[in-house]
């Protein structure tokens, strides 16, 4: 069965441009989470989605980040404009929803904003 | 501030012998609590979880002990082997939230 599935697996680019990151979670699932990680503050929370609804945004470090999950088969994470202290690793990872329902996280996607 | 404390950042072990990583933990409200192994460049990979109303759970080599009263967690793998040697991070979740917290890794070498 397919995993988690992201897109790009790493994106370069200049401060100020847009950027979007993509996500297929698994087929099924019905929770979907942004993570993202730094050297500094390790794995951390940015948004999550139950059954296509944003449930939880407190991680989301300001307006310049957005997050839609249209259908239960994909979600992006867009960051307008970018700046160079956005670079680090975004992880997507889905769930069943429910208590002990472990996570399953894509291979993530390398951000560096120039 | 970090609600979920691994506070080794690195750990040897010789091939064979156990691997015992430790995790620390504030938020009383955490009620399922996770392991994932990590490889460079790939995702977090889940490798055991235990809720709070156990406080053991067995899977293979891996075996994670719940102690709630002391806010401790701990992962064994017996016996180690090379293949083992990755990042182990702890996280937890519960009360109103499904978010993980995760604490910042432990590096595992496993040396033949």
């Amino acid at each position: 069965d397919a995993g988690v599935i992201q897109s790009p697996r790493h994106e370069v680019t200049e401060m100020g441009q847009e950027v979007t990151l993509r996500c297929k979670p698994i087929s099924g699932h019905n929770s979907l989470f942004w993570y993202r990680q730094t050297m500094m503050r390790g794995l951390e929370l940015l948004i999550y989605f139950n059954n296509n609804v944003p449930i939880d945004d407190s991680g989301m470090p300001e307006d310049r980040f957005s997050a839609k999950m249209p259908n239960a088969s994909f979600s992006t994470l867009k960051i307008q404009p970018s700046e160079p202290r956005d670079s680090a690793v975004y992880f997507c990872a889905s769930s069943l929803r429910g208590f002990d329902q472990p996570q399953h996280f894509g291979d993530g996607t390398r951000l560096s904003i120039l | 501030d970090q609600q979920v404390k691994q506070n080794s950042p690195s750990l040897s072990v010789q091939e064979g012998r156990i691997s015992i990583l430790n995790c620390d933990y504030t938020n009383s409200m955490f009620d399922y609590f996770l392991w994932y192994k990590k490889y460079p460049a790939e995702g977090p990979t889940f490798l055991i979880s235990i809720s709070s109303i156990k406080d053991k759970n067995e899977d293979g080599r891996f075996t994670v002990f719940l102690n709630k009263s002391a806010k401790h967690l701990s992962l064994h793998i017996v016996p180690s082997q090379p293949g083992d040697s990755a990042v182990y991070f702890c996280a937890a979740s519960g009360g109103m939230s499904d978010a993980l917290n995760f604490g910042k890794g432990t590096s595992l070498l496993v040396t033949p």
